[in-house]
């Protein structure tokens, strides 16, 4: 079963245009992290936000953590072509002494230029 | 610097036929993965090792065996290929299991007729 569900699952926008993905999760988690993946390619770790934080800047990405909604949001100023791609949250948890680390379905984001 | 190996890109088997999927990396981690990306189901973890001498099973372990040879080598092997094992593999690895970024290779799509 998936712990983290991206919201959308697809979203076009046009170049320079601000782009926002969500994530929701289920139970209490120790980190959140977002991943990038292009098409053809294996994922490359973008961000990471603890428990404790509520809100990550790294250059033009923006991440949030609700942990009262069970949310983060993923938010790409100015958009640019070249993130064209998919991008995963994934939940790490405790679970039996190691970090269960379980990924979201994606949000296929389509930046037109 | 090269991250996270993996071979072979590609395979094409027929089913009942084994094979072996190679990972190596370079970065001295000391927690590996196996995951399996389907449309529509995100990343779902076969087995995980999170230190050398040390392996268990994920989400999906049905069908497939691990080895960690070293603490560089994680290798997958499909004893008895089946049509439902098509699917593109990716092999991670990370410092300290889900504690940090995983680091992924680009993948082996394999594909059994």
């Amino acid at each position: 079963s998936q712990q983290g569900e991206e919201d959308p699952q697809a979203l076009s926008i046009q170049e320079g245009e601000n782009a926002t993905m969500n994530c929701s999760y289920k139970t209490s988690i120790n980190n959140l992290q977002w991943y990038r993946q292009n098409s053809g390619r294996g994922l490359v770790h973008l961000i990471l936000i603890r428990s404790n934080e509520r809100e990550k800047h790294s250059g033009r990405l923006r991440v949030t953590l609700d942990t009262s909604k069970k949310s983060s949001s993923l938010l790409i100023t100015a958009s640019r072509a070249a993130d064209t791609a998919s991008y995963f949250c994934a939940t790490a948890m405790p679970s039996g002494g190691y970090q269960k680390v379980t990924f979201g379905i994606g949000t296929k984001l389509q930046v037109i230029p | 610097n090269a991250g996270v190996t993996q071979t072979p890109k590609f395979q094409v088997l027929k089913t009942g036929q084994s094979m072996t999927l190679q990972c190596a990396q370079d970065m001295n981690h000391n927690s590996m993965y196996w995951y399996r990306q389907d449309p529509g189901m995100g990343l779902r973890l076969i087995y995980y090792s999170a230190s050398e001498g040390t392996t268990d099973k994920g989400e999906v372990p049905n069908g497939y065996n691990v080895s960690r040879l070293n603490k560089r080598e994680f290798s997958l092997r499909l004893e008895s290929a089946a049509p439902s094992q098509t699917s593109v593999y990716f092999c991670a690895s990370s410092v300290a299991g889900g504690l940090g970024p995983q680091h992924f290779g680009d993948g082996t799509r394999l594909s059994i007729l």
